[in-house]
């Protein structure tokens, strides 16, 4: 079954400590992207891959970092979470179509 | 990157025909133009996409104009569970940035 998973779903944390947020895809996509959700504001693009060798900014990249090192997996690594980086946050990968993980859900005090 | 504008909500009732429409005036050439629906808490899943005319799946219509500047995503006879926000997305086929804009939220009413 073609997947995107996300770990961890719910993650509740303070200000300042390091966190990544994992995703993995088994539809062997080339291009994976991160998201983030807020009331109001829709879904905007954080940062995309269009392959192991190249990422790129989205919309909102300030205070994210992401690594590609193999074709399957994309994590989201927030170095020092503040409360505004408080969000759902959507992992997706795409051939045709986009496909979106679960979300998960952080909370930052 | 091209943007787009839709209508914040919409209601309709359970076996109507609904059309949403998106305005995408800067689209360039080459970008297509895709529907994706939304559950709460949920990630988007794709509906359809179309790069001009019109495009039909099981599921819904597309219909793109000559100009391109705009499209309208219609849904046959909607029901309940048809009630999720609808985002309209422009950007090229092979994938780059994508800008999902707030979507429609469509309420269906028995």
């Amino acid at each position: 079954e073609a997947q995107v998973t996300q770990n961890p779903r719910y993650l509740i944390t303070v200000t300042g400590k390091k966190l990544t947020v994992t995703c993995s895809q088994n539809m062997n996509h080339e291009y994976m992207s991160w998201y983030r959700q807020d009331p109001g504001l829709g879904l905007r693009q954080i940062y995309y891959s269009m392959n192991v060798e190249v990422t790129d900014k989205g919309d909102v990249p300030e205070g994210y970092k992401v690594s590609r090192k193999e074709k399957r997996n994309f994590p989201l690594i927030l170095e020092s979470p503040s409360p505004n980086q408080t969000s759902l946050y959507f992992c997706a990968t795409a051939s045709y179509e986009q496909y979106f993980g679960p979300g998960t859900r952080l909370t930052v005090t | 990157l091209a943007k787009t504008t839709q209508p914040i909500s919409m209601d309709s009732y359970e076996g109507q025909e609904v059309n949403i429409t998106c305005s995408h005036n800067n689209i360039a050439t080459n970008d297509y133009i895709t529907w994706y629906q939304q559950f709460p808490s949920q990630g988007p899943r794709f509906i359809i996409q179309g790069y001009k005319t019109k495009v039909t799946n099981e599921v819904a219509s597309l219909f793109i104009p000559a100009d391109r500047k705009s499209s309208t995503l219609s849904l046959p006879r909607v029901s309940l569970s048809d009630t999720a926000v609808y985002y309209c997305l422009v950007g090229l086929y092979n994938f780059n940035k994508f800008y999902f804009g707030s979507g429609t939220k469509l309420n269906v009413k028995p």
